[in-house]
C-alpha cells in the first residue's frame, strides 16, 4: 500500500517558470490537503480538497492553483514560481468519516526557486 | 482566526528524566493531532484526540486534552535519544483537511 505519494521529490526551478506538483493517494480518501513548511513556521495550508471536483483556499493560496479531478490525485501548480515559494511541500489525505480519523502526509517535495 | 501556539519551541532533555511539552490553541476545535517529524522527514501521525479529557499513550509519550483550557500536554517519561524530533500538534475543525498547525516543538535528548 503505497499511502500518498508525492513527485518530484526535488526541484530547481528559476523565477517565472511554471510547474506542476504531483500528489497521488490510493487509500481512496476524500480530503486532500496541500501544505507548505517553512523552517520555524510549521505547516501553513495552501489549498484543501474534500472530494473530487471541490476545491477552496487555504491560509497561503496565493501564486497556487489546484483541481481534483479524481479522488486519487490532487495537483498543486506554480504558474510563475517565486523565491518566496521556497519551501518544502507536503501533500496529505484524510478520510471523510468521523471518530479517529488522521491526516497521511506524503514524503514532501524540496523546491528551491532561484 | 485560529491559532495553536507551542511552547517551549526547543527543549534539551536529559536521558531518563520526564518531560511535559504544551499545546495552545484559540478556538473552539473538534479535535487535536500530535505529530512527530524527524530531519529531513515526513510527518508521522502519533496521537488523534477527540473529546475533553481524552488521554492516549503510546511507549513513553501520554498526551492528553483539555478543551476547556484548549490545551494539549504531551508528557514524556524517562526520555531516551530515540525521541529527539520535532513534535508538532495540530487542530482541526471537524474537517480535517483543514488542520493549523502549531510551529513545532524540537526535542532533543543528550545522555
Amino acid at each position: 500500500n503505497a499511502g500518498v505519494t508525492q513527485t518530484p521529490k526535488f526541484q530547481v526551478l528559476k523565477t517565472g517558470q511554471s510547474m506542476t506538483l504531483q500528489c497521488a493517494q490510493d487509500m481512496n480518501h476524500e480530503y486532500m490537503s496541500w501544505y507548505r513548511q517553512d523552517p520555524g513556521m510549521g505547516l501553513r495550508l495552501i489549498h484543501y480538497s474534500v472530494g473530487a471536483g471541490i476545491t477552496d483556499q487555504g491560509e497561503v493560496p496565493n501564486g497556487y492553483n489546484v483541481s481534483r479531478s479524481t479522488t486519487e490525485d490532487f495537483p498543486l501548480r506554480l504558474l510563475s514560481a517565486a523565491p518566496s515559494q521556497t519551501s518544502v511541500y507536503f501533500c496529505a489525505s484524510s478520510s471523510a468519516g468521523g471518530g479517529n480519523t488522521e491526516a497521511f502526509f506524503g514524503q514532501g517535495t524540496r523546491l528551491t526557486v532561484v | 482566526e485560529l491559532k495553536v501556539e507551542q511552547n517551549p519551541l526547543f527543549l534539551s532533555m536529559q536521558e531518563e528524566k520526564n518531560y511535559t511539552i504544551y499545546c495552545n490553541y484559540s478556538t473552539t476545535s473538534d479535535r487535536l493531532y500530535w505529530y512527530r517529524q524527524d530531519p529531513g522527514k515526513s510527518l508521522e501521525s502519533l496521537f488523534v484526540l477527540l473529546s475533553n479529557g481524552a488521554v492516549k499513550q503510546e511507549g513513553r509519550l501520554m498526551a492528553s486534552l483539555d478543551t476547556k483550557a484548549r490545551l494539549s500536554t504531551l508528557h514524556i517519561t524517562a526520555a531516551v535519544h530515540d525521541l529527539s524530533a520535532t513534535y508538532f500538534c495540530a487542530v482541526g475543525p471537524g474537517a480535517n483537511s483543514k488542520l493549523t498547525f502549531g510551529k513545532g516543538i524540537t526535542l532533543s535528548v543528550r545522555p
